[in-house]
């Protein structure tokens, strides 16, 4: 009965390969979100979703991606990866307004 | 631009001592404000969130924080630490339409704390 999940955990792929990770909510939540957390651990917004429009971080590369099939589930596509792709991704999600809870995060290494 | 500070990257505390961790926030008008707590490996997990009201805000595992307009603040305390508090902890801001809406969270870069036997 896990609220955010992701899949998948850790992910090692090389350089120039596009991967993607999922997300899915049980918690009838409205907005998903996606995030990015360096090797600094800093955590910053890279997307956010409902059904009504996508907010994107002005910094993040048009290789990334959200893609949503329905409201319980976030996708996050990454084309042609680079070195600096590496990082932890958390997905999180909230009704609009209110408290986001997060997912358990992929820790994704490019090669 | 809405900004939120966590001064210390660092905090050491021996256990059952007391601890409080700062945050200062700037945004143009009162934001929601969020503390999580991020053990080695795993997700972030809400431990307290002020969204308006009574400025003294408890949260889970004996955590509290009391936010201060005066001076922009939102610090966390804790009466008595125990070893399984060692984590990384996050303060996060958000605007009206971002308590967890569109736009999302602003972090701080975390305070890392360890906890001395």
């Amino acid at each position: 009965d896990t609220a955010v999940s992701q899949t998948p955990k850790y992910l090692v792929t090389q350089m120039g390969n596009d991967k993607s990770i999922k997300c899915e909510q049980n918690l009838g939540h409205d907005t998903m979100y996606w995030y990015k957390q360096d090797s600094k651990k800093f955590l910053k917004i890279m997307f956010s979703y409902n059904n009504k429009e996508l907010i994107i971080n002005e910094t993040v590369p048009n290789r990334f991606s959200p893609k949503s099939p329905d409201k319980a589930h976030l996708n996050l596509h990454i084309n042609s990866l680079e070195l600096g792709d590496s990082a932890v991704y958390f997905c999180a999600s909230s009704r609009t307004g209110e408290t986001q809870y997060f997912g358990p995060g992929t820790r994704l290494t490019v090669l | 631009a809405q900004s939120v500070t966590q001064p210390d990257i660092h905090i050491t505390v021996s256990e059952g001592a007391s601890l409080e961790l700062r945050c200062n926030y700037s945004y143009g008008a009162t934001p929601y404000l969020f503390w999580y707590v991020q053990s080695p490996g795993q997700g972030l997990q809400l431990l307290l969130k002020y969204f308006s009201g009574d400025t003294l805000v408890q949260g889970i595992k004996g955590f509290e924080a009391e936010f201060k307009r005066s001076q922009s603040s939102f610090n966390l305390r804790k009466p008595s630490v125990h070893w399984s508090d060692a984590a990384e902890y996050f303060c996060a801001g958000g605007g009206e339409t971002s308590g967890g809406g569109a736009d999302g969270l602003t972090f701080g870069k975390g305070t890392h704390l360890i906890i001395q036997p």
